[in-house]
Protein backbone atom coordinates (compact mmCIF):
# COMPACT_ATOMS: atom_id res chain seq x y z
CA UNK A 1 0.00 0.00 0.00
CA UNK A 2 1.18 3.45 -0.70
CA UNK A 3 0.02 7.12 0.16
CA UNK A 4 -2.85 7.42 2.64
CA UNK A 5 -5.54 4.76 2.23
CA UNK A 6 -9.10 4.75 4.10
CA UNK A 7 -11.71 2.10 4.53
CA UNK A 8 -14.67 1.49 4.32
CA UNK A 9 -14.68 3.38 0.98
CA UNK A 10 -18.71 3.20 1.06
CA UNK A 11 -20.91 3.14 4.35
CA UNK A 12 -25.01 3.51 4.84
CA UNK A 13 -26.11 3.42 8.77
CA UNK A 14 -29.03 4.00 10.86
CA UNK A 15 -28.78 6.81 13.08
CA UNK A 16 -28.43 4.67 15.58
CA UNK A 17 -25.49 2.59 14.66
CA UNK A 18 -21.90 3.02 16.10
CA UNK A 19 -19.52 2.30 13.21
CA UNK A 20 -15.92 3.63 12.59
CA UNK A 21 -13.59 4.79 9.72
CA UNK A 22 -9.91 4.09 9.34
CA UNK A 23 -7.27 5.55 7.81
CA UNK A 24 -3.85 5.12 7.50
CA UNK A 25 -0.62 6.97 6.00
CA UNK A 26 2.61 4.87 4.27
CA UNK A 27 4.06 8.65 3.92
CA UNK A 28 6.15 8.60 7.22
CA UNK A 29 4.28 12.01 8.28
CA UNK A 30 3.43 13.36 11.46
CA UNK A 31 0.42 15.36 11.16
CA UNK A 32 -2.94 13.69 9.84
CA UNK A 33 -6.66 15.02 9.61
CA UNK A 34 -10.14 14.66 9.02
CA UNK A 35 -12.17 16.39 7.08
CA UNK A 36 -15.58 16.77 5.48
CA UNK A 37 -16.76 17.32 2.29
CA UNK A 38 -20.78 17.92 1.64
CA UNK A 39 -21.60 18.96 -1.84
CA UNK A 40 -21.76 22.76 -2.81
CA UNK A 41 -20.03 23.38 0.54
CA UNK A 42 -15.57 23.69 0.82
CA UNK A 43 -13.79 21.32 2.78
CA UNK A 44 -14.29 21.24 6.28
CA UNK A 45 -11.62 20.79 8.53
CA UNK A 46 -12.66 18.51 11.73
CA UNK A 47 -9.56 17.27 13.43
CA UNK A 48 -6.12 17.90 13.64
CA UNK A 49 -3.16 15.31 14.93
CA UNK A 50 0.51 15.61 15.07
CA UNK A 51 2.86 13.53 16.98
CA UNK A 52 -0.83 11.03 17.91
CA UNK A 53 -2.11 14.52 20.19
CA UNK A 54 -4.94 16.61 18.83
CA UNK A 55 -4.22 19.94 18.25
CA UNK A 56 -7.58 21.46 16.43
CA UNK A 57 -11.01 20.38 17.16
CA UNK A 58 -12.98 22.74 14.89
CA UNK A 59 -16.38 22.81 16.94
CA UNK A 60 -17.35 19.25 15.79
CA UNK A 61 -20.08 17.65 17.60
CA UNK A 62 -19.46 14.67 19.77
CA UNK A 63 -20.94 12.10 17.92
CA UNK A 64 -17.97 12.25 15.87
CA UNK A 65 -15.00 11.00 18.20
CA UNK A 66 -11.25 10.65 16.59
CA UNK A 67 -8.48 8.65 18.04
CA UNK A 68 -5.22 8.84 16.67
CA UNK A 69 -2.90 5.66 18.25
CA UNK A 70 -0.35 6.19 16.23
CA UNK A 71 1.70 8.67 13.54
CA UNK A 72 0.42 6.13 11.08
CA UNK A 73 -3.45 5.31 11.92
CA UNK A 74 -6.39 7.81 12.72
CA UNK A 75 -10.14 6.64 13.45
CA UNK A 76 -13.10 8.51 13.31
CA UNK A 77 -15.75 6.50 15.58
CA UNK A 78 -19.40 7.54 14.87
CA UNK A 79 -22.22 7.30 16.88
CA UNK A 80 -25.41 8.53 16.77
CA UNK A 81 -25.21 10.29 13.44
CA UNK A 82 -27.61 12.57 11.86
CA UNK A 83 -29.01 12.67 8.03
CA UNK A 84 -27.07 15.76 7.57
CA UNK A 85 -23.78 13.93 8.62
CA UNK A 86 -24.26 11.76 5.04
CA UNK A 87 -20.75 13.42 3.33
CA UNK A 88 -17.38 12.28 1.80
CA UNK A 89 -14.87 12.23 5.02
CA UNK A 90 -11.30 12.50 4.01
CA UNK A 91 -8.12 11.79 5.45
CA UNK A 92 -5.42 13.57 5.02
CA UNK A 93 -1.58 13.91 5.90
CA UNK A 94 1.29 16.15 6.10
CA UNK A 95 5.09 16.02 7.11
CA UNK A 96 4.09 18.04 10.12
CA UNK A 97 2.23 20.60 11.61
CA UNK A 98 2.06 23.45 9.45
CA UNK A 99 3.17 21.81 6.71
CA UNK A 100 2.92 23.14 3.07
CA UNK A 101 2.18 19.80 1.10
CA UNK A 102 -1.24 17.84 2.67
CA UNK A 103 -2.03 14.14 0.73
CA UNK A 104 -5.64 12.98 0.64
CA UNK A 105 -7.07 9.26 0.84
CA UNK A 106 -9.79 8.54 -1.56
CA UNK A 107 -12.51 9.45 1.20
CA UNK A 108 -15.70 7.12 2.97
CA UNK A 109 -18.98 8.20 1.42
CA UNK A 110 -21.06 8.04 4.11
CA UNK A 111 -24.55 8.02 4.24
CA UNK A 112 -26.88 7.81 7.18
CA UNK A 113 -30.50 6.67 6.93
CA UNK B 1 -11.79 35.35 9.05
CA UNK B 2 -10.21 34.14 6.00
CA UNK B 3 -12.43 33.82 2.76
CA UNK B 4 -11.57 32.22 -0.48
CA UNK B 5 -13.56 32.52 -3.66
CA UNK B 6 -13.38 30.10 -7.12
CA UNK B 7 -14.83 31.14 -10.03
CA UNK B 8 -16.48 30.55 -12.32
CA UNK B 9 -18.21 27.41 -10.11
CA UNK B 10 -18.64 25.45 -13.61
CA UNK B 11 -16.65 25.86 -16.62
CA UNK B 12 -17.45 23.97 -20.18
CA UNK B 13 -14.75 23.88 -22.37
CA UNK B 14 -13.85 22.31 -26.19
CA UNK B 15 -10.80 19.91 -26.10
CA UNK B 16 -7.78 22.39 -27.24
CA UNK B 17 -9.73 25.67 -25.67
CA UNK B 18 -7.71 27.33 -23.12
CA UNK B 19 -9.22 29.36 -20.31
CA UNK B 20 -8.18 30.30 -16.71
CA UNK B 21 -9.75 29.79 -13.30
CA UNK B 22 -9.97 32.03 -10.56
CA UNK B 23 -9.14 32.15 -6.82
CA UNK B 24 -9.78 35.34 -5.05
CA UNK B 25 -8.70 34.94 -1.48
CA UNK B 26 -8.93 37.68 2.04
CA UNK B 27 -6.25 36.29 4.77
CA UNK B 28 -4.04 38.65 6.96
CA UNK B 29 -0.94 37.14 6.00
CA UNK B 30 -0.48 34.53 3.17
CA UNK B 31 1.80 31.69 4.04
CA UNK B 32 0.88 29.55 0.99
CA UNK B 33 -1.96 29.33 -1.70
CA UNK B 34 -2.64 26.03 -3.13
CA UNK B 35 -3.90 24.01 -6.15
CA UNK B 36 -5.61 20.40 -5.82
CA UNK B 37 -7.55 18.52 -8.51
CA UNK B 38 -10.15 16.38 -7.46
CA UNK B 39 -11.87 13.30 -9.59
CA UNK B 40 -15.26 11.65 -9.10
CA UNK B 41 -15.08 9.49 -6.12
CA UNK B 42 -11.99 10.59 -4.78
CA UNK B 43 -9.68 12.77 -2.67
CA UNK B 44 -8.22 15.69 -3.45
CA UNK B 45 -4.25 15.38 -5.57
CA UNK B 46 -1.68 18.18 -4.61
CA UNK B 47 -0.80 20.35 -7.52
CA UNK B 48 0.86 23.35 -6.91
CA UNK B 49 2.00 26.02 -3.94
CA UNK B 50 2.33 29.71 -4.77
CA UNK B 51 3.72 31.46 -1.72
CA UNK B 52 4.44 35.80 -2.97
CA UNK B 53 2.80 37.88 -5.52
CA UNK B 54 4.50 37.03 -9.16
CA UNK B 55 5.25 33.63 -8.30
CA UNK B 56 4.16 31.15 -11.08
CA UNK B 57 4.01 27.33 -11.49
CA UNK B 58 3.50 24.82 -13.93
CA UNK B 59 2.69 21.43 -14.49
CA UNK B 60 1.93 20.14 -17.84
CA UNK B 61 -1.29 22.55 -19.38
CA UNK B 62 -1.56 23.73 -16.01
CA UNK B 63 -0.07 27.28 -14.82
CA UNK B 64 -0.35 28.90 -11.83
CA UNK B 65 0.16 32.19 -10.97
CA UNK B 66 -0.52 34.48 -7.82
CA UNK B 67 -1.66 38.08 -7.26
CA UNK B 68 -2.08 40.12 -3.87
CA UNK B 69 -5.50 39.20 -4.25
CA UNK B 70 -5.96 36.24 -6.49
CA UNK B 71 -4.80 33.08 -7.81
CA UNK B 72 -5.39 31.62 -11.25
CA UNK B 73 -4.79 28.54 -12.56
CA UNK B 74 -4.47 28.54 -16.30
CA UNK B 75 -5.56 25.49 -18.92
CA UNK B 76 -3.51 25.59 -22.38
CA UNK B 77 -4.83 23.40 -24.61
CA UNK B 78 -7.17 21.47 -22.46
CA UNK B 79 -7.58 17.50 -22.81
CA UNK B 80 -10.77 15.45 -21.75
CA UNK B 81 -8.25 13.92 -19.19
CA UNK B 82 -8.50 17.35 -17.57
CA UNK B 83 -11.95 17.07 -16.37
CA UNK B 84 -12.02 17.55 -12.86
CA UNK B 85 -12.87 19.47 -9.62
CA UNK B 86 -9.96 22.24 -8.76
CA UNK B 87 -9.56 23.08 -5.72
CA UNK B 88 -8.07 26.20 -3.90
CA UNK B 89 -6.89 26.87 -0.24
CA UNK B 90 -5.00 29.24 1.63
CA UNK B 91 -2.73 29.23 4.42
CA UNK B 92 -2.98 32.64 6.65
CA UNK B 93 -0.31 33.73 8.70
CA UNK B 94 -2.29 33.46 11.97
CA UNK B 95 -3.06 29.80 11.19
CA UNK B 96 -1.65 26.38 10.98
CA UNK B 97 -4.44 24.99 8.90
CA UNK B 98 -5.84 25.25 5.14
CA UNK B 99 -9.23 27.40 4.16
CA UNK B 100 -10.69 25.99 0.81
CA UNK B 101 -12.53 27.34 -1.57
CA UNK B 102 -16.23 25.59 -3.14
CA UNK B 103 -14.08 24.45 -6.11
CA UNK B 104 -14.35 24.88 -10.17
CA UNK B 105 -15.84 21.63 -11.88
CA UNK B 106 -14.20 21.88 -15.09
CA UNK B 107 -15.79 19.46 -17.97
CA UNK B 108 -13.42 19.02 -21.18
CA UNK B 109 -15.43 17.94 -24.15
CA UNK B 110 -13.70 15.86 -26.97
Amino acid sequence: ETGVTQTPRHLVMGMTNKKSLKCEQHLGHNAMYWYKQSAKKPLELMFVYNFKEQTENNSVPSRFSPECPNSSHLFLHLHTLQPEDSALYLCASSQEKPSDEQFFGPGTRLTVL
Amino acid sequence: EDQVTQSPEALRLQEGESSSLNCSYTVSGLRGLFWYRQDPGKGPEFLFTLYSAGEEKEKERLKATLTKKESFLHITAPKPEDSATYLCAVRDSGYSTLTFGKGTMLLVSP
